[in-house]
């Protein structure tokens, strides 16, 4: 089955202690993003990638860090974890973002993961 | 700032009505759109699309309506169910960016 794997679903924590939210995407996509989920603010994109190797920030990087090293993950990175940053967080992937070839459309739509609920205490 | 917002934050409809939810956007060079539902505890999922050289596309009990002029895409649900309770997103692919989200409640 095509999907987008996330892991943890849900943690707690406390404060400075570093974390890892772990996503992978089986359908060799090229783009991946990640993005929070806070009440009243919709997503709001984090960081992503367009390629290996490649990664650029979001809306809302501070406090995170990404790696994009193979094609299938990519990693977020909390190193030093606050309480601001209890949320919802959705990673995503999508063929080719941005591509106006043949049958670009299709090439842009985002395949979320079930999201991972983070509390930092 | 954001590109695309959706009007009203939350619509309440009657089961078996029909149900309209708005989405502005400010880029003209938007070519595409995306109409995403979010289940409770799920991520959001694609319903359908848009091109900018259409003006409507039809899925099975949804419509998109895309306004070029004054920069507004609706997205029209048949016969609201009780299944279609969610939040719903547009967003514009140019950017990934995606608006606050509509939350439509269905009553029995």
């Amino acid at each position: 089955e095509a999907q987008v794997t996330q892991n943890p679903r849900y943690l707690i924590t406390v404060t400075g202690k570093k974390l890892t939210v772990t996503c992978s995407q089986n359908m060799n996509h090229e783009y991946m993003s990640w993005y929070r989920q806070d009440p009243g603010l919709g997503l709001r994109q984090i960081y992503y990638s367009m390629n290996v190797e490649v990664t650029d920030k979001g809306d809302v990087p501070e406090g995170y860090k990404v790696s994009r090293k193979e094609k299938r993950n990519f990693p977020l990175i909390l190193e030093s974890p606050s309480p601001n940053q209890t949320s919802l967080y959705f990673c995503a992937s999508s063929l080719r973002p941005g591509d106006r070839g043949r049958g670009w459309a299709g090439a842009n739509v985002l395949t979320f993961g079930a999201g991972s609920r983070l509390t930092v205490l | 700032g954001e590109s695309v917002g959706l009007h009203l934050p939350t619509l309440s409809v009657q089961e078996g009505d029909n149900s309209i939810i708005n989405c502005a956007y400010s880029n003209s060079a938007s070519d595409y759109f995306i109409w995403y539902k979010q289940e409770s505890g799920k991520g959001p999922q694609f319903i359908i699309d848009i091109r900018s050289n259409m003006d409507k596309r039809q899925g099975q009990r949804v419509t998109v309506l895309l306004n070029k002029t004054v920069k507004h895409l609706s997205l029209q649900i048949a016969a609201t169910q009780p299944g279609d309770s969610a939040v719903y997103f547009c967003a514009a692919p140019n950017d990934m960016r995606f608006g606050a989200g509509t939350r439509l409640t269905v009553k029995p």
